[in-house]
């Protein structure tokens, strides 16, 4: 089964941080996606990953960046936390195959961010 | 452009109704159409899928989707709730953007099963 964790399922931070968030998954994917979840607003992608060291900015690339050494990992950083970061950020991965699969996407289980 | 409309952020069922969560569609190419479930605390998980080919798909834990091109539409049906199948489901399309292929979620549909 592919596997997709996220470094913690809770975290409580202070305005003004630097946050990092990671994804880890162990299915050899090229593609690797970062959403946020807030009600009412579904996902929206933040930043994807089609390669090591590749990125591209999602619909709300604001506040945020990305890192990917590794092709299993693949990192969120918020340079200096807000408030209105407060969310579920969810990670997922997928493969760079011709085809539907292609489309298919993996998740983990989130990670819950309250910034105070 | 490829987008998502899903039709009630929440439904409520009794245990044992039937279950219908709707999913209107827009793209501009044969779109591949997902449906997904969000148990609580938990990440996405894929129910089932319509990619090419019969346009009846069945899914896990009983859930069946149908494509209809001519309404636009893929909705989620199961015969009769469970009080397990209480979560958020999303519906999501292919999008064509940047490098990667990926996928336009709806905003969701929390679903509530009654005893």
């Amino acid at each position: 089964d592919v596997k997709v964790t996220q470094s913690s399922r809770y975290l409580v931070k202070r305005t003004g941080e630097k946050v990092f968030l990671e994804c880890v998954q162990d299915m050899d994917h090229e593609n690797m996606f970062w959403y946020r979840q807030d009600p009412g607003l579904g996902l929206r992608l933040i930043y994807f990953s089609y390669d090591v060291k590749m990125k591209e900015k999602g619909d709300i690339p604001e506040g945020y960046s990305v890192s990917r050494e590794k092709k299993e990992r693949f990192s969120l950083i918020l340079e200096s936390a807000s408030t209105n970061q407060t969310s579920m950020y969810l990670c997922a991965s997928s493969t760079r195959s011709p085809g539907p699969p292609s489309y298919e996407q993996y998740f983990g289980p989130g990670t819950r961010l309250t910034v105070t | 452009a490829q987008s998502v409309t899903q039709l009630g952020s929440h439904v409520s069922v009794s245990e044992g109704a039937l279950v219908l969560l709707r999913c209107n569609y827009s793209s501009s190419v044969p779109p591949y159409l997902f449906w997904y479930v969000q148990y609580p605390n938990q990440g996405l998980q894929l129910l089932l899928k319509y990619t090419t080919g019969a346009t009846l798909v069945k899914g896990i834990n009983g859930f069946e989707a149908e494509f209809k091109k001519s309404e636009t539409s893929f909705h989620l049906t199961k015969p009769s709730a469970h009080m397990s199948d209480a979560a958020e489901y999303f519906c999501a399309v292919r999008t064509f953007s940047g490098s990667a292929r990926q996928l336009t979620f709806g905003s969701g549909t929390q679903l509530t099963v009654l005893p």
